[in-house]
Formats: C-alpha cells, structure tokens, sequence
C-alpha cells in the first residue's frame, strides 16, 4: 500500500526556536513535494526534490530527501508567527515518470503554529 | 499570467442533489486532475484526464465522474450527494500527463453538503 506518513500532526512552536517535520513513505520515489496551506486556501507550492539527497532551501525553510531511508525532512530555523500554517508533504509513486501517470499521494499534514 | 482557476468558490447543497465543478488549466496545460480534501486531512486523488482522456483514478465511487474539453478545461461531476463529500475540491494542471511534469494547484472549491 502506498503510504505517506507525517509527523508531528500538530506542532506548537516559540517564535524563534528550530523544528523538523518529518515526512516518511512507504515505498520508492525519487519525487517528493511539500506544500503550505493557510486555513481556507489552496496548496502553496514550497520545494520540489527530486533526487537522492537532494536539499532546497528558502527563507527559515529547508527541506531534504534521503529516498534509500525513503525520508523527507522540513526544517524550520528561528521561527516566526507567519510560518503558522499546515505543512503538506506529498510523494508521487509513478514507477516511470516519463511512461505513467502521476499522481499524488498526501500525508496528513502538520498544523504548525507559532506563538511569540 | 493566469493560474489554475476553479468555479465556483462556494458551493451549498443538499444530500441527493448533484454538482458540477468547474476548473481551467493554466494556458499551455494539458492535463487536468482533481483531489477531494477532507477538513484536517491531505488532498486525496480523484481523478487525473489527459487529452480528454481519463489516465487516471482514484479509489472513489462511481458517483464521481469527469470529463475534460477540448479547451483542456475540466468538469468534475458528483452525484447523490451525502453529508461526506463536503470537503474542498482542488484542481491541478500540469503540462503533461505523467509523474515528470510538477502540478499546479487551484484555489479549490468548497461544497458543503447539508
């Protein structure tokens, strides 16, 4: 079964500290994405990694993939209140991306909020 | 220029009813597919059309269904309504069909199911 597990599901935070999310998958991919939603709004599109140890990083964010632990990490760095969102990782489990479809499979997402 | 755009916004009906939900792609992509997200869950595939053919589907009853036009824009149509398909529909586009090619995502729209 293809699985896409996030924790933690809720992450309370002090404006200033540092977190990780993590973002484990159940089976081999090389294309992993995470996503922000703010409450009532669509996906905002975060960092795209599409290899091995591949690593982004924008702004307090930075995101990395190890596919062999078949990991995803987000790491948040001094935290402020406009990073108080839910926080998506989703995998795309195509055996061949130039030969099927894609298609996207969701964690649960983690609501982060972040308190002065 | 434009992103993906989803009508209507808002959407109230009632249990048995039927609704149609309205995307168009970003100018230039071809392939249109839609997610259902439940509130505190992640978007869960539904369906994915290419070319106005369906390429893709996910594990939903056959209440649901879709078509894509000629224009690449895209209806998602859902039957006897029940109180569990409240949620927000989200569309995305992406220039092609397969994993390859990145999805972008629409505003959504929210049906609420009374």
């Amino acid at each position: 079964e293809l699985k896409v597990e996030q924790n933690p599901l809720f992450l309370s935070m002090q404006e200033g500290k540092n977190y990780t999310i993590y973002c484990n998958y159940s089976t081999t991919s090389d294309r992993l994405y995470w996503y922000r939603q703010d409450p009532g709004k669509s996906l905002e599109s975060l960092f795209v990694l599409l290899s091995n140890g591949a690593v982004k990083q924008e702004g307090r964010l930075m995101a990395s993939l190890d596919t062999k632990a078949r990991l995803s990490t987000l790491h948040i760095t001094a935290a402020v209140h406009d990073l108080s969102a839910t926080y998506f990782c989703a995998v795309d489990f195509s055996r061949d991306y130039g030969g099927s479809q894609g298609n996207l499979i969701f964690g649960k997402g983690t609501k982060l909020s972040v308190k002065p | 220029d434009a992103g993906v755009t989803q009508s209507p916004t808002h959407l109230i009906k009632t249990r048995g009813q039927q609704v149609t939900l309205r995307c168009s792609p970003i100018s230039g992509h071809k392939s249109v597919s839609w997610y259902q997200q439940v509130l505190g869950q992640g978007p869960q595939f539904i369906f994915q059309y290419y070319e106005k053919e369906e390429r893709g589907r996910g594990n939903f009853p056959d209440r649901f269904s879709a078509r894509q036009f000629p224009n690449y824009s895209s209806e998602l149509n859902v039957n006897a309504l029940l109180l569990g398909d409240s949620a927000l529909y989200l569309c995305a586009s992406s220039l092609g069909w397969t994993g390859y090619y990145e999805q972008y995502f629409g505003p959504g729209t929210r049906l609420t199911v009374t």
